[in-house]
C-alpha cells in the first residue's frame, strides 16, 4: 500500500535487549514518522524525519532513537527494551502534495 | 506543545442513527485536519480531511466541520451501518515544515444492528 513496508510484523523480545524496527518506502517521500499506539492514548509521535540524516523528537521519544541514512529507510531503535515499550508501532509517510499521510501495516512488539 | 483532544472515547448508536465525534486542537497554526478509521488489527485509513480555508466538507454519509475561531472540528456520520463500527481518530497538522500529525485519543464507535 503506497509503497511502505514495516518489518518485522511481530516481535517478542526480552527486557534489556536492543530492538530495531524498520520502515521502508519506495515513494521517495521526504517526511517519515514513527508512532506508537496504546489503548486510551491514540497514536503518539515518537520521532520523525524530514530528510536524510535529519530527524527530531516527538512527544514520547525517551528510550528510542532513530536513524535515516537513506531516503527509503527509517529505523527505530529501542536501546534497552522495557515492558512499557510493549506496543504497536506504526510508520507513516507524508505529507504528499494533497497533505495525505499513509501508514504502514504496523509492528506488534512485546517486551517480556 | 501541540495537543488534540477527542470526545467521546466510546459511542454506541443504533443502525441508521447519526454519530458525531468532536475534537479540539491547541495549535492555532494548524491548517490540515484529517480523520482516520481503524478497524481491529489494521492500519489507520484516511476517510476524510479538511483544510483550514474550508468550513465544511462532505463525502456521501460522512462530513467534517471546522470552526477555526473555536479551534474545534467534528466528524458526522449519517445513516450509520454496522460496518462503520471501528475506532476513529482525529488529527491536526501544523503549518510548520515538519508536517507533524498529532492525533486525538480515539473514539470507539459501535453501531448496533
Amino acid at each position: 500500500d503506497a509503497g511502505i513496508t514495516q518489518s518485522p510484523r511481530h516481535k517478542v523480545t526480552e527486557t534489556g535487549t536492543p530492538v530495531t524496527l524498520r520502515c521502508h518506502q519506495t515513494e521517495n517521500h521526504r517526511y517519515m514518522y514513527w508512532y506508537r499506539q496504546d489503548p486510551g492514548h491514540g497514536l503518539r509521535l515518537i520521532h520523525y524525519s524530514y530528510g536524510v540524516k535529519d530527524t527530531d523528537k516527538g512527544e514520547v521519544s525517551d528510550g528510542y532513537s532513530v536513524s535515516r541514512s537513506k531516503t527509503e529507510d527509517f529505523l527505530l531503535t529501542l536501546e534497552s527494551a522495557t515492558s512499557s515499550q510493549t506496543s504497536v508501532y506504526f510508520c507513516a509517510l507524508g505529507p504528499t502534495g494533497n497533505y495525505g499521510y499513509t501508514f504502514g501495516s504496523g509492528t506488534r512488539l512485546t517486551v517480556v | 506543545g501541540e495537543n488534540v483532544e477527542q470526545h467521546p472515547s466510546t459511542l454506541s448508536v443504533q443502525e441508521g442513527d447519526s454519530a458525531v465525534i468532536k475534537c479540539t486542537y491547541s495549535d492555532s497554526a494548524s491548517n490540515y485536519f484529517p480523520w482516520y478509521k481503524q478497524e481491529l488489527g489494521k492500519r489507520p485509513q484516511l476517510i476524510i480531511d479538511i483544510r483550514s480555508n474550508v468550513g465544511e466538507k462532505k463525502d456521501q454519509r460522512i462530513a467534517v466541520t471546522l470552526n477555526k475561531t473555536a479551534k474545534h472540528f467534528s466528524l458526522h456520520i449519517t445513516e450509520t451501518q454496522p460496518e462503520d463500527s471501528a475506532v476513529y481518530f482525529c488529527a491536526a497538522v501544523s503549518s510548520g515544515n515538519t508536517g507533524k500529525l498529532i492525533f486525538g485519543q480515539g473514539t470507539t464507535l459501535q453501531v448496533k444492528p
